[in-house]
């Protein structure tokens, strides 16, 4: 069965900290990893990783995979209030339609102003 | 630009009754589109997706069903609701053809079985 494991459960810091939010999976059939912020209601896109090494970048938050070792990281830089959300990390499996994506329990980050 | 439309954002109904989730995506054609359900401290769960009118596939056994009958539109059903259906509901797009793109979420339902 497809894992995975997202760390730390929870997260508190201040404003201006940087955060390293940890995803690793196990999975039978990997194409893609994908990282989602969840404020109230809809998770939106972050970022899609599918090559090791390469490091995906958009203002404070960048994250990068590696595929030897099955794990991604999600790091945020000078954090601000509006970073609190419920961070998920997902991985793709290419065996049936598009996408099937299995996705992790979550990361709740907090930013104490 | 493509936009989903998920309705509606809560429902309090007793066990036992049917339930009818609708979701619609506008500014594609030919979506996959999927049902997830999010229950509290566990990860998005996925229920059915389509990659056509018509065509689902069911991840999971349950006493829920999914229907397409229209490109764009992506309906999760019940006939008789369970205690254990209570959950956050969300639809999701991706676009189809086998590309490798993400998949975006509408605002979901909340839905408790009381």
């Amino acid at each position: 069965e497809d894992k995975v494991v997202q760390s730390p459960l929870s997260l508190v810091v201040h404003e201006g900290d940087t955060v390293t939010l940890n995803c690793s999976y196990e999975v039978t059939n990997f194409r893609s990893l994908l990282w989602y912020k969840q404020e109230k209601k809809a998770p939106t896109f972050l970022f899609m990783l599918t090559s090791s090494g390469i490091e995906k970048k958009s203002g404070r938050l960048s994250s990068i995979l590696d595929k030897k070792e099955l794990f991604s990281i999600l790091n945020i830089t000078a954090t601000q209030t509006g970073d609190s959300a419920v961070y998920l990390c997902a991985v793709g499996d290419p065996n049936f339609g598009n996408e099937k994506l299995t996705f992790g329990t979550g990361t709740r980050l907090t930013i104490i102003p | 630009s493509q936009t989903i439309h998920q309705w509606p954002a809560t429902l309090v109904q007793p066990v036992g009754s049917p339930l009818s989730l609708e979701c619609t995506v506008e500014g594609t054609s030919n979506p996959n589109l999927y049902w997830y359900r999010q229950a509290a401290g566990r990860g998005l769960q996925l229920l059915f997706y389509s990659v056509g009118i018509g065509q689902i596939s069911s991840e999971v056994p349950q006493n829920l069903s999914a229907s397409r009958p229209q490109d764009r539109q992506f309906i999760l059903s019940s006939k008789k609701l369970l205690l254990s259906d209570s959950g956050f509901y969300l639809c999701a797009w991706s676009l189809g053809q086998g590309r490798k793109q993400p998949q975006h979420f509408g605002d979901g339902t909340r839905l408790s079985i009381l």
